[in-house]
């Protein structure tokens, strides 16, 4: 069975700094997707980055980068120039073949100091 | 894109009663989904529901307790059953977009009391 380990429950960044969050993932299957999903107070999931893993490159969303290392199972979300409306719990989430499912990792909460 | 839309968004339930969860897709979508989020916590998958088809639950989930029911490929509803306080949580629907995404609706806050 797949799983998703998100190591870091809290993390916090000045503002326009760059926060780096952790991700490693457990499968036996060559083909998956990989997400980052962005939870505001307001509950509403929003999809920040995907990444396909059967392309070397990493995705790249504006301020909102990955570092997938396919080998070593990790997949982390680098945000720059952070802001304060970035301010959330983030989710790494595991896309199960082409099924839409997801599995979803604990979560981190994001501060951003102002 | 898909536009999701749930609700109630938030409901105080007494235990022992039931609640229905609507979820309408502005678009048609083969695959839809029903998770919980604890308070505090990650989001746990309830159940796949296709159309046509019973749902599929994950392990922990049984039909009577969160029947689900997909009459067609835009609108699905998830009933909480004999609620108690341990039921207390965000539920949330998604649908598959392609085979690659998953957009979701806006939960629905239960509190039971």
């Amino acid at each position: 069975a797949q799983t998703v380990t998100q190591s870091q429950p809290e993390m916090s960044v000045q503002e326009a700094e760059t926060v780096t969050l952790s991700c490693t993932y457990d499968t036996s299957e060559s083909d998956y997707y990989l997400f980052w999903y962005k939870q505001p107070p307001s509950r509403q999931m929003i999809l920040v980055i995907r990444q396909e893993a059967y392309k070397q490159q990493n995705a790249t969303e504006n301020r909102f980068s990955v570092n997938f290392q396919k080998a070593a199972k990790s997949f982390s979300l680098k945000i720059s120039d952070s802001q304060l409306g970035d301010a959330a719990m983030y989710f790494c989430a595991y896309g199960v073949g082409n099924t839409g499912k997801l599995i979803f990792g604990q979560g981190t909460t994001l501060q951003v100091k102002p | 894109s898909a536009v999701i839309s749930q609700k109630p968004s938030r409901d105080i339930c007494q235990r022992g009663t039931s609640l229905t969860i609507q979820c309408q897709v502005d678009s048609q979508v083969t695959m839809m989904f029903w998770y919980r989020q604890q308070p505090g916590q990650s989001l746990t998958l309830i159940a796949t529901a296709n159309q046509g088809s019973e749902a599929t639950y994950e392990s922990g989930f049984v039909i009577d307790k969160f029947p689900i029911s997909r009459p067609n490929l835009t609108f699905s509803t998830l009933t909480v059953s004999n609620m108690s306080p341990e039921d207390s949580s965000i539920y949330l629907c998604s649908a598959e977009w392609g085979g690659t995404e998953a957009f979701f609706g806006q939960g629905t806050r239960l509190t039971v009391v």
